[in-house]
C-alpha cells in the first residue's frame, strides 16, 4: 500500500497566488517525520520544510508552511505568494522510526507545479 | 555552510561498462543514503551507511555495491551497466534521530547509459 500519496500529478497556478500541495500519509508508528522537497528542472533536491509527529505547531519556513492534520494523516504544503521560480517538482516524504530501519525516506510520486506569469 | 558534494555531476557510459559515483557528506553527519531517481519517478532508496557500516538496504541490484570509507565519503560502484540504470543518483547525509534537517541531499549525479 502507498505510504505517501500525492494526488495532484500537476498544477497550474497564477503568479502571486497561494498554492496548496496535498500529501497524505499512512503509518502506524507514533513517531515519524514529514518532509517536503523541491526539485527544479536542474535536478537537485532542495529541502523546504519539516514537521515532526509530536510537533504541536505547524511548521513554517518563510513562504512555506505545512498544514499538518494528524488525525487526517495529511501534511499539505502551502506556498504563499507564488513566484515564477517556484515552478518545480515537489515531493512529500516521510521518515518512520521503526526498530529495523535506519530512517530512510519514503517518497510520494510528486506534484509538478507550474507558475503562470 | 558545507553541503553534500557528489561527483561527477554527469556521466555517460556504455552498456556493460562500470561506473563509480562519489559522495562527500556534510562533516559530522554519520549516515549516508543513496537514492536512484529514474525519469519522471520518485527517488528509490538503494542503500545506507551508518558510521561506515552498511545499515539498511533497499532496491539495490546485485550489480551495484557501495561502501563508506574512513573519511566518511561513500562510493557507489555500478557494474555491467544496463540502459535502465540511466537515472539521477542522489546521495544524502544526515544524523538519524536529530529530527529537523536530518537529510541534506547532494546535487546528484546524472548517469546516462548508452
Amino acid at each position: 500500500a502507498q505510504k505517501i500519496t500525492q494526488t495532484q500529478p500537476g498544477m497550474f497556478v497564477q503568479e502571486k497566488e497561494a498554492v496548496t500541495l496535498d500529501c497524505t500519509y499512512d503509518t502506524s508508528d507514533p513517531s515519524y517525520g514529514l518532509f517536503w522537497y523541491k526539485q527544479p528542472s536542474s535536478g537537485e533536491m532542495i529541502f523546504l520544510i519539516y514537521q515532526g509527529s509530536y510537533d504541536q505547531q505547524n511548521a513554517t519556513e518563510g513562504r512555506y508552511s505545512l498544514n499538518f492534520q494528524k488525525a487526517r494523516k495529511s501534511a499539505n504544503l502551502v506556498i504563499s505568494a507564488s513566484q515564477l521560480g517556484d515552478s518545480a517538482m515537489y515531493f512529500c516524504a516521510m521518515r518512520e522510526v521503526p526498530m529495523d530501519s535506519n530512517y530512510q525516506l519514503i517518497w510520494g510520486a510528486g506534484t509538478k507545479l507550474i507558475i503562470k506569469p | 555552510a558545507a553541503g553534500v558534494i557528489q561527483s561527477p555531476r554527469h556521466l555517460i557510459k556504455e552498456k556493460r561498462e562500470t561506473a563509480t559515483l562519489k559522495c562527500y557528506p556534510i562533516p559530522r553527519h554519520d549516515t549516508v543514503y543513496w537514492y536512484q531517481q529514474g525519469p519522471g519517478q520518485d527517488p528509490q532508496f538503494l542503500i545506507s551507511f551508518y558510521e561506515k557500516m552498511q545499515s539498511d538496504k533497499g532496491s539495490i541490484p546485485d550489480r551495484f555495491s557501495a561502501q563508506q570509507f574512513s573519511d566518511y565519503h561513500s562510493e557507489l560502484n555500478m557494474s555491467s551497466l544496463e540502459l535502465g540504470d540511466s537515472a539521477l543518483y542522489f546521495c544524502a547525509s544526515g544524523s538519524p534521530g536529530q529530527g529537523i534537517y536530518g537529510y541534506t541531499f547532494g546535487s546528484g549525479t546524472r548517469l546516462t547509459v548508452v
